[in-house]
């Protein structure tokens, strides 16, 4: 079955450093989208990629998807404060269209 | 105010009782989700209707039963459950079509306690 990779679990930097989340998928994947939790809050919905090598931008968050549409990427430049939470990605992938979510990575900023 | 609202946003209750978890989206949307989300865990998917029919069950006890009366209200029926049940439940809507290729909208949850 498909199985969903996402690392680190943990991140923590200081305001204005970089952050990266990466989302790993064991199967070839139709789409994935990016979601935001913040501490308490419900799963945000930041953006989907559904093209192989596909590179999307919101501000200072870059997503990425593989050019073999197995792994993707978030980048964040020069965090800030409000940018604290968990990053998860949602992997839909194989002819079922299984939907799995990666574990999430917490990500904690030091003002 | 996220268009997707989930009451109660708290419950505890005991093994041997029974209750329902409700959901409730005003988006418009055809496709309504239950997932499970525990500590140190991934979002688990649980049900999945589309077009108030129900397309996907993940494997789940018996004692979680879901139902879809119509495509705006979606109910996850509990009983006789275990204390390793204790997680939040969210629920979740997407807009008509392919459901995994649409953006989805969470509530805010119910965080169940089971004692």
């Amino acid at each position: 079955g498909q199985q969903v990779m996402q690392i680190p679990q943990y991140q923590h930097v200081q305001e204005g450093e970089d952050f990266t989340t990466y989302c790993n998928s064991s199967t070839t994947l139709s789409n994935i989208q990016w979601y935001k939790q913040r501490p308490g809050g419900h799963p945000v919905f930041l953006i989907q990629l559904v093209k192989s090598g596909e590179v999307k931008k919101q501000k200072r968050l870059t997503f990425q998807f593989g050019e073999a549409k197995k792994n993707s990427s978030l980048h964040i430049t020069a965090t800030q404060t409000t940018d604290v939470g968990t990053y998860f990605c949602l992997c839909s992938g194989g002819s079922n269209y299984k939907l799995t979510f990666g574990k999430g990575t917490l990500l904690t900023v030091n003002p | 105010e996220t268009g997707v609202t989930q009451t109660p946003r708290h419950l505890v209750m005991g093994m041997t009782n029974k209750k329902s978890l409700k959901c409730e989206q005003h988006l418009g949307h055809n496709a309504m989700y239950w997932y499970k989300q525990s500590a140190k865990k991934p979002l688990e998917l649980m049900f999945v209707y589309n077009f108030k029919e129900q397309t996907e069950n993940n494997s789940v006890p018996s004692r979680f039963s879901p139902e879809c009366p119509n495509s705006s209200h979606l109910f996850l029926h509990l009983h006789t459950l275990q204390p390793e049940d204790s997680a939040l439940y969210l629920c979740a809507s997407s807009q008509v079509g392919d459901y995994s290729n649409q953006p989805q909208h969470f509530g805010d949850g119910t965080r169940l306690s089971i004692l």
